[in-house]
This record gives C-alpha cells, structure tokens and sequence, in this order.
C-alpha cells in the first residue's frame, strides 16, 4: 500500500535555529497537509496545500513557517526560527483527488526544540 | 466553524468488555466522518470512514461506527476489546471550506486491562 514518508522521524535543535521536515507524499496525490500534535494535545491542522500554493492554513502557521513543493516530489515545511513551544510531532498528510477524500499520514517527525 | 466533541478523555475497560465512544460533530451539511486510531509512539491510522449510504460503518480491526445525522452523531463501537487495542482514538470531519482540512476531536485514551 503506498506510503506518506516523513524524514527525519526525530529533530532535535536549539532554539531560534530553522528546521526543515520533509515529506514525500503519494505520487499521484494532489493535496497536500501539515498537522502537529503537541505532546498529550490534540491533533491541530497547520496548513493545506493544492496546485503549487497554500489553500488554507490556521493561525498557528504565522510569518514563522512556509511550505514548499521544490521538485514535485517532496512537501516541505520549514520554521525559520523556532520557539520552545513548536516542540510536537509534525505530520504530513496526503490526499487524492477522489471524491472519497481519503487521507494518508506519514508517520511524523517528532521536533523537540531545547 | 465546524467542530468535533469526543465526551470521553479516557477510558478504561477490562479485556472483552464492550466499548463504545462518543463523537459530536458541529455542521449540520453533508460530512465526512473519520475515526482514526493512534497506538503509542506510533502515527494516525484509518479505522474507518462514513461519506454516504449505509449509516452503519465497519472498519478495520472489529471497530464500526453509526451515522446518526438527527442527532450529528458518529460514535465508535467495538463488542469486544483486546489489549491490544490500547491506543488514542481521535473523531475527525473533512471541512468543509477550500482545502479540505480534517478537523479532529480531543482524542480519547482508552486502555484496556488484560
């Protein structure tokens, strides 16, 4: 069954360093997710990503982080200076274009900022 | 905005007790409804899923889920747990607004006692 892969599965970095997570989607998938999980908390949407531009995102995601489809094959999303509180497990999510709206998650990237 | 409840935070059941937890959603239109499930230390996977047709849902691993549209409701079910079936189960709805963002519940803890 195809995959959702995240890459690193854990990032340790210092504060006010940036951090790059990436995620390799479905190939033939056409929407594209970030969702974070603060430890014990619920699973929060970040941002939606369809035809090369962001289509909606929360108010978590401020000027502090972007995503990006380099090549059209990985999902980025960068923090440009993190903070304590982005420590969480960040996962990426996947979706075709059926009208189902099945969603695939990776297996997330858990971010621990000291 | 849409919103889901889950009215339990945590459960706890004895091995081949029956369960069942309670999912409320907000939007009163056409949903799509989710369960997924999270075992420890591990990422969100599909239990199941309601789009249309029968209200009655069964998913993966002995769970299914009722559609009940009068009263927005869509709880789990499982007659018999395993220990196994420890983990965190999250009620998710597709949103309806661009990008089709999943909107989750709290997420209920269930532990089961062998």
């Amino acid at each position: 069954e195809p995959e959702v892969t995240q890459t690193p599965s854990h990032q340790v970095t210092q504060m006010g360093q940036e951090v790059i997570l990436r995620c390799v989607p479905i190939s033939n998938h056409l929407y594209f997710y970030w969702y974070r999980q603060i430890l014990g908390q619920k699973v929060e949407f970040l941002v939606s990503f369809y035809n090369n531009e962001i289509s909606e995102k929360s108010e978590i995601f401020d000027d502090q982080f972007s995503v990006e489809r380099p090549d059209g094959s990985n999902f980025t999303l960068k923090i440009r200076s993190t903070k304590l509180e982005d420590s969480a497990m960040y996962f990426c999510a996947s979706r075709g274009q059926a009208s189902n709206y099945g969603y695939t998650f990776g297996s997330g990237t858990r971010l621990t900022v000291v | 905005a849409q919103s889901v409840s889950q009215h339990n935070h945590h459960v706890i059941l004895s091995e081949a007790a029956s369960l069942e937890l309670g999912c409320n959603y907000s939007y009163g239109g056409t949903v799509n409804l989710f369960w997924y499930v999270q075992y420890p230390g591990q990422h969100l996977q599909l239990l199941l899923k309601y789009f249309s047709g029968d209200p009655l849902v069964k998913g993966i691993k002995g769970f299914e889920a009722e559609f009940i549209k009068s009263k927005f409701s869509f709880n789990l079910r499982k007659p018999s747990v395993q220990w196994s079936d420890t983990a965190e189960y999250f009620c998710a709805v597709i949103s309806n607004t661009g990008g089709f963002k999943t909107i989750f519940g709290a997420g209920t803890r269930l532990f089961v006692k062998a």
